[in-house]
């Protein structure tokens, strides 16, 4: 298995423009989640999923973020507009099932820098 | 709600000499506690796991941590650190109750020559 696929793992972009992260989660995993890590903040869950479905979304900032699971193999995390503040390093993983004392695997991130 | 506080930031120690970082969580209901590491540029891997049973786990790479629910820690330690040992590790707890893990905000373990 090729893991959790994360697209593109660099990315810079100027201000106000719309920025688009890419995952592939791991088959048969039926959870996704979205994290931000920060040197001030850590790490902090962004949103999750659930089979395709958000079940989570409370730790989106604010709606310039949004984040979409068209199928199971392919999720996107979109900021529009970006802002110098969402620079960060954003993070992908995948759990297969409901237990949590699974852990999850983690894809390998892009950082987004934004000027 | 749970929560997890990682006590040091960094911590810096000699090649061949032990370690430990600590990790105290808060939670109210049964937890599944996590460490997990963070090379340079890469995603975090899980180390090693509590879910029950002896309170003493061990990793393939000769970490261990510890559960202690009187103490709501769970340390992580290692006999003798390596320079491959470099990196930034997270403590993380979860519950039979939510579907998320909750991460501390990491060590980050500097290895001297």
């Amino acid at each position: 298995d090729a893991g959790v696929i994360q697209s593109p793992r660099h990315e810079v972009t100027e201000m106000g423009q719309e920025v688009t992260l890419r995952c592939k989660p791991i088959s048969g995993h039926d959870y996704l989640f979205w994290y931000r890590q920060t040197m001030m903040r850590g790490l902090e869950l962004l949103i999750y999923f659930n089979n395709n479905v958000p079940i989570d979304d409370s730790g989106m900032p604010e709606d310039r973020f949004s984040a979409k699971m068209p199928n199971a193999s392919f999720s996107t995390l979109k900021i529009q507009p970006s802002e110098p503040r969402d620079s960060a390093v954003y993070f992908c993983a995948s759990r297969p099932g409901p237990d949590r004392y699974y852990g999850y695997t983690f894809g390998s991130g892009t950082r987004l820098t934004v000027v | 709600a749970q929560s997890v506080t990682q006590l040091d930031s960094q911590v810096p120690v000699f090649e061949e000499a032990p370690v430990e970082l600590r990790c105290n969580y808060s939670s109210s209901v049964s937890v599944y506690l996590f460490w997990y590491v963070q090379y340079p540029n890469q995603g975090l891997q899980l180390l090693l796991k509590y879910l029950s049973g002896s309170t003493l786990v061990e990793s393939i790479n000769g970490f261990e941590a510890e559960f202690n629910k009187s103490q709501t820690s769970f340390h992580l330690r290692k006999p003798s650190v390596h320079i491959s040992d470099t990196a930034e590790y997270f403590c993380a707890v979860s519950s039979n109750r939510d579907d998320k893990i909750i991460f501390g905000k990491g060590t980050r373990l500097h290895i001297l020559p």
